[in-house]
């Protein structure tokens, strides 16, 4: 089983600033099969990026995705308010699929 | 196309869950479907997935012969049965649409407690 680990756990930035997150795998991810969500409190997950650096549709194109191997990284640029949430990266390059823990993304 | 779930749900310990997943299209034999959960301040943990053409499921190795996914393509719906349930099977629950591996668009989520 593929072992996904964000970081930071929390990050804490202004609006405006830039983020960038995190999503390191325990083994070479192949393809680059991996995806981002964003969930807010209450909400259902939402898709952000696939296949590493897709956008999936109606996402602003400040969400940029990046990384191969075992490294990623998610980077959102000159943040809004509603950014502020948590993020999960999620691989699909094996039959088992998982999910990173989160990165919680706070207003500082 | 929204996925729409079952209602929320109060098991006892020991006790099975049934959780179904409808689409609101009918592209429904097209659909591979993927069911995720998240217990309460946790994060996502991935349950496992099916194809609705010929129903080859994958589970996750965690919950491997305690949880059946199954689809009934009659009723354009996807199916998630928990067996054996323990207070740590206490979540939200999640269908989404498989699609080349990541999931959209998400159901609402269905709410399964388990308490004596």
């Amino acid at each position: 089983e593929v072992v996904l680990t964000q970081s930071p756990g929390t990050l804490s930035l202004s609006p405006g600033e830039g983020a960038t997150l995190s999503c390191r795998a325990s083994q070479s991810i192949s393809s680059s099969f991996l995806a981002w969500y964003q969930q807010k409190p209450g909400q259902t997950p939402r898709l952000l990026i696939y296949d590493t650096s897709s956008r999936a549709s109606d996402i602003p194109d400040r969400f940029t995705g990046s990384g191969s191997g075992t490294d990623f990284t998610l980077t959102i640029n000159r943040l809004e308010p509603e950014d502020f949430a948590v993020y999960y990266c999620q691989q699909y390059a094996t039959s088992l699929y998982t999910f990173g823990q989160g990165t919680k993304l706070e207003i500082k | 196309v929204q996925l729409v779930q079952s209602g929320s749900e109060v098991k006892k310990p020991g006790a099975s869950v049934t959780v179904s997943c409808k689409p609101s299209t009918n592209t429904f034999i097209n659909y591979d479907f993927a069911w995720v959960r998240q217990a309460p301040g946790q994060g996502l943990e991935w349950m496992g997935w099916i194809t609705s053409h010929n129903g080859n499921a994958n589970y996750a190795r965690k919950l491997q012969g305690r949880v059946s996914l199954t689809t009934d393509t009659s009723m354009a719906t996807a199916y998630m049965e928990l067996r054996s349930l323990t207070s740590d099977d206490t979540a939200v629950y999640y269908c989404a649409r498989l699609q080349g591996g990541w999931l959209d668009p998400w159901g609402q989520g269905t709410l399964v407690t388990v308490s004596s």
